[in-house]
């Protein structure tokens, strides 16, 4: 069965680094999104891409997040300079249509630990 | 708001009980989604029902959605120690992006 991959699994940085997190999305869905889990709190979305763009961000994404779609398979999400509070599970999801009508499926998800 | 809100926050249950939670939220809504997550890792999904679907099932899940109530209910049968997890109702609307709850872990005793 399909399924979203995400590379790597833990990722252990020093605060002011920049890292990328990798996703690949399942291969007929339109639709990609990027969400974090901070420990014993709750899922909150980060952003949505569509077409090649943004298609929504939250308050969460400001200027030190980006996120490119640099081939036909790969989602990344870029974080340039990292704090000690982008320490998180983050979530990488897909699906064939926008939310309103389908199931998104999530990736395994990426341990950010920012020293 | 959209985000919903799970209810207990966490259950303890016998294995072969049945385990119901609870999920309310606050605004209008086109689907709502239940996922699973086992201790530390990603999130499974399990059932996503329509605004304009009352009862949905999936195997041993029941989901019901009372959309005047603005509350869905998630019922897993029979359960089974491999249930033990915590499960999550996530709203979608016009937008995006899916809203989650802070969860409902849920103990299968053996």
């Amino acid at each position: 069965e399909p399924e979203v991959t995400q590379t790597p699994s833990h990722q252990v940085t020093q605060m002011g680094q920049e890292v990328i997190l990798r996703c690949v999305p399942i291969s007929n869905h339109l639709y990609f999104y990027w969400y974090r889990q901070i420990l014993g709190q709750k899922v909150e979305f980060l952003v949505s891409f569509y077409n090649n763009e943004i298609s929504e961000k939250s308050e969460i994404f400001d200027d030190q997040f980006s996120v490119e779609r640099p081939d036909g398979s790969n989602f990344t999400l870029k974080i340039r300079s990292t704090k000690l509070e982008d320490s998180a599970m983050y979530f990488c999801a897909s699906s064939e249509y926008g939310t309103s009508y389908n199931e998104q499926f999530f990736g395994p998800g990426t341990r950010l630990t920012v020293l | 708001s959209q985000q919903g809100e799970e209810d207990p926050q966490a259950l303890s249950i016998q294995e072969g009980e049945n385990a119901t939670m609870n999920c309310s939220y606050k605004t209008s809504i086109n689907n709502l989604q239940w996922y699973r997550q086992n201790s530390g890792r990603g999130l499974v999904h399990l059932i996503l029902i329509r605004s304009n679907e009352r009862e949905k099932h999936s195997g041993r899940l029941r989901v019901t959605l009372d959309t005047s109530k603005k509350s869905s209910s998630l019922l897993i049968t029979a359960s089974r120690a491999a249930d033990t997890a915590s499960y999550f109702c996530a709203t979608g609307s016009n937008d995006y992006k899916l809203s989650f709850g802070a969860g409902t872990t849920v103990t299968v005793r053996a």
